[in-house]
């Protein structure tokens, strides 16, 4: 079982639809990131947290630490939206190394 | 652009033929991270550096890769005696030292085909 899990794997929504993705972790974190992957390209950040709830623009992302899981909310989705949307995690016991572990993704096509 | 590059963005090769990969993080990051990332799946930690040491190398890096950041700052990994199974997307990021907190800085990628 893979320590950090996202759901749905593959998403398909129209324009303009609130897109939810999940991601449940089995390690203790001291941050979680959500990151955005278009086809061949790299990988952006979108979000770094350890608690709570952060907004930019159209994304949303929430983390419950307790419940160690977090949310990828994109309200009013648009076709350039399309990508993979990865999780990733720091564990607390990590040390000094800070690498993450990653979920599979989640690949989003937003239709016009 | 004053991010994270990557160079080459892909490399075809022949099976057995050694291959050398170059990241540039940002200039005054001190961190920098290797991982591979296989198609459908999520990238894999592979190698860390701070400044010019090694601290820490995945099971996943077996003998025939190597990775070298001499001055500090660009790194370069480099394959030998390439395998199919090699074929992958090779990330770099980097980042400042210090703190639970830090965030992590990704390049485009280098896309190696093993043929």
């Amino acid at each position: 079982k893979n320590e950090v899990e996202q759901s749905p794997q593959n998403l398909t929504a129209q324009e303009g639809e609130f897109i939810t993705i999940n991601c449940s972790y089995s390690v203790g974190i001291s941050a979680l990131h959500w990151l955005q992957q278009h086809p061949g390209g790299g990988i952006v950040s979108l979000f770094m947290l350890s608690s709570g709830k952060k907004k930019h623009g159209r994304l949303i992302a929430t983390i419950n630490i307790q419940e160690k899981h977090s949310s990828l909310h994109i309200t009013a989705s648009h076709p350039r939206d399309s990508a993979v949307y990865i999780c990733a995690v720091r564990p607390s016991l990590g040390g000094a190394t800070n690498k993450l572990i990653f979920g599979t993704g989640t690949l989003l096509a937003v239709q016009p | 652009d004053t991010g994270v590059s990557q160079n080459p963005r892909h490399k075809i090769t022949k099976r057995g033929q050694n291959v050398t990969f170059r990241c540039d993080p940002i200039s005054e990051h001190n961190r920098l991270y290797w991982y591979r990332q296989t198609l459908g799946q999520g990238p894999e930690f592979l190698t860390y550096f701070q400044n010019e040491a090694q601290l820490e190398k995945s099971r996943l890096l077996s003998d025939r890769f190597s990775a070298e950041r001499p001055k500090g700052s660009f790194s370069t990994l480099e394959i030998q005696r390439t395998e199919q199974g090699d074929s992958a997307m090779y990330l770099c990021a980097s980042s400042l030292a210090g703190g639970p907190y830090f965030e992590q800085f990704f390049g485009p990628g280098t896309r190696l085909t093993v043929l």
